[in-house]
């Protein structure tokens, strides 16, 4: 157990639609960093928050938000859903000052997207 | 020039056996290059790191060679067991910049044969 906390385990949804993915980091840690999953496009860096601020992002679609809350839980908005969403997002997170990218994943939300 | 390029697709091995996986990169600016093993449905699991200072890393039973004038590094498993079967990934990050964002290689399936 790496104590980054992600819920829910799966969703499912129709195309169009919006939801919400929610990460917990663990205790202590700043940094949540927002990945997905896919067979044809490996593991793909989304996004990054740093103590609440935006710190770096990746390929992600306009489509897709994100934040982190004054409690450093992350959620992860995605909307207009389209088949191609169906994906594993994984949230990671790491200890402040780290040098170089020691980061701790946590379980994913697989998202079917019908 | 972000890349990681990772190798075998895929790897079959006898338990006992020692299966290498190899990865190459472009960016010089990377100072830190992690593995991660992921068993089906479970988030990526830190195993092992190293940064181009040194050339070999041993943690139990997992090496990491790096030569950092071939940009390549490598992941042995020494006396391989059917219990490492899972998908590993190699990674890269700079601990320099704005982010330590990872930047995964395509994963590399290793079976471990009783």
């Amino acid at each position: 157990d790496s104590g980054v906390t992600q819920t829910p385990k799966h969703l499912i949804t129709a195309t169009g639609q919006r939801v919400t993915l929610r990460c917990s980091p663990r205790s202590g840690d700043l940094s949540v960093y927002w990945y997905q999953q896919s067979l044809d496009q490996g593991l793909q860096f989304l996004i990054q928050y740093y103590n609440g601020e935006e710190r770096a992002k990746g390929n992600i679609l306009e489509r897709f938000s994100a934040q982190q809350f004054p409690d450093l839980h992350s959620e992860l908005n995605l909307s207009s859903l389209e088949l191609g969403d169906s994906a594993l997002y994984f949230c990671a997170s790491s200890v402040p000052g780290t040098r170089g990218g020691e980061q701790f994943f946590g379980p994913g939300t697989r998202l079917t997207v019908l | 020039q972000q890349q990681v390029k990772q190798s075998p697709q895929s790897l079959i091995v006898q338990k006992g056996g020692i299966p290498i996986i190899n990865c190459a990169y472009e960016n010089t600016a990377f100072d830190y290059f992690p593995w991660y093993q992921q068993f089906p449905g479970k988030g990526p699991a830190l195993l092992i790191a190293i940064r181009p200072d040194v050339s070999e890393k041993k943690e139990g039973r997992f090496t990491i060679s790096f030569n950092k004038s071939a940009k390549q590094f490598s992941l042995h498993i020494m006396d391989s067991q059917p219990g490492d079967s899972a998908t590993y990934f190699c990674a890269a990050s700079m601990s320099g910049g704005a982010t330590n964002k990872l930047i995964f290689g395509t994963g590399t399936l290793l079976a471990v044969q009783p």
